[in-house]
């Protein structure tokens, strides 16, 4: 079966501070992978999206960038955190070929808090 | 205005009443996906149409892409339905999904 992991669960940083933030599937080969960022009491609104390994499209930019070093791994990052950086992260996955829209799954999500 | 407008932002419903959430698209769209996301902030998948309609247990969802709405009905509500519902449609680009704003469900007892 398919899992997902994201790391870490919460953060709590200081405006300027880099970030990291980690996401695993397990048990499925080549998906596409995705992050989305939800402000509190707002909808979802995707940020990356990569279909292979070091290939990764920025949907919206929001001074952060991903990277897929691995196929099963996904990582949003950012040197200096801003104040509108504080929100849900959320990784996702799905199968399809390129083009198609698949359904999606997401992890647990990072719970970001930038003070 | 907005590619996907969900409605009712808020509903309220007591145990055992039937209610529909719906998603208006301002262009047609490939396909529609249903999410719950609970208190914690899990989403969960609910339904991937490309067209017509589907059930799964007490949820039922249909997707017109000609007429450009999406549909949820929750049937027999009990309180761990409770969450906010998310529709997410693709427009064409596949590798992109626009989310609606979501629905906010509170079941009472």
């Amino acid at each position: 079966a398919q899992t997902i992991h994201q790391w870490p669960v919460a953060e709590i940083k200081a405006v300027g501070s880099p970030l990291s933030l980690g996401c695993t599937i397990k048990g499925k080969s080549s998906p596409n992978l995705y992050w989305y960022w939800q402000a509190t009491g707002g909808t979802l609104q995707q940020l990356f999206y990569s279909i292979t390994v070091g290939q990764v499209e920025s949907v919206v930019q929001l001074n952060l960038s991903a990277s897929r070093p691995k196929d099963d791994q996904f990582i949003l990052s950012t040197e200096k955190l801003l104040l509108s950086h504080s929100g849900f992260y959320l990784c996702a996955w799905s199968l399809g070929d390129w083009g198609v829209a698949e359904t999606l799954y997401f992890g647990s999500g990072t719970r970001l808090t930038v003070l | 205005g907005m590619p996907v407008e969900q409605n009712p932002p808020a509903l309220s419903l007591y145990e055992g009443a039937d209610s529909g959430l719906r998603c208006n698209f301002s262009t047609t769209m490939k396909s529609v996906q249903w999410f719950q996301q609970n208190h914690r902030g899990r989403l969960i998948t609910l339904f991937y149409l490309a067209q017509g309609t589907k059930e799964n247990g007490r949820l039922k969802s249909t997707f017109n892409s000609k007429e450009r709405y999406s549909t949820l009905h929750i049937k027999d509500a009990q309180l761990e339905d409770s969450g906010t519902y998310f529709c997410a449609a693709d427009h064409n680009a596949g590798a992109k999904l626009t989310f609606g704003g979501g629905t906010r469900l509170t079941v009472r007892p």
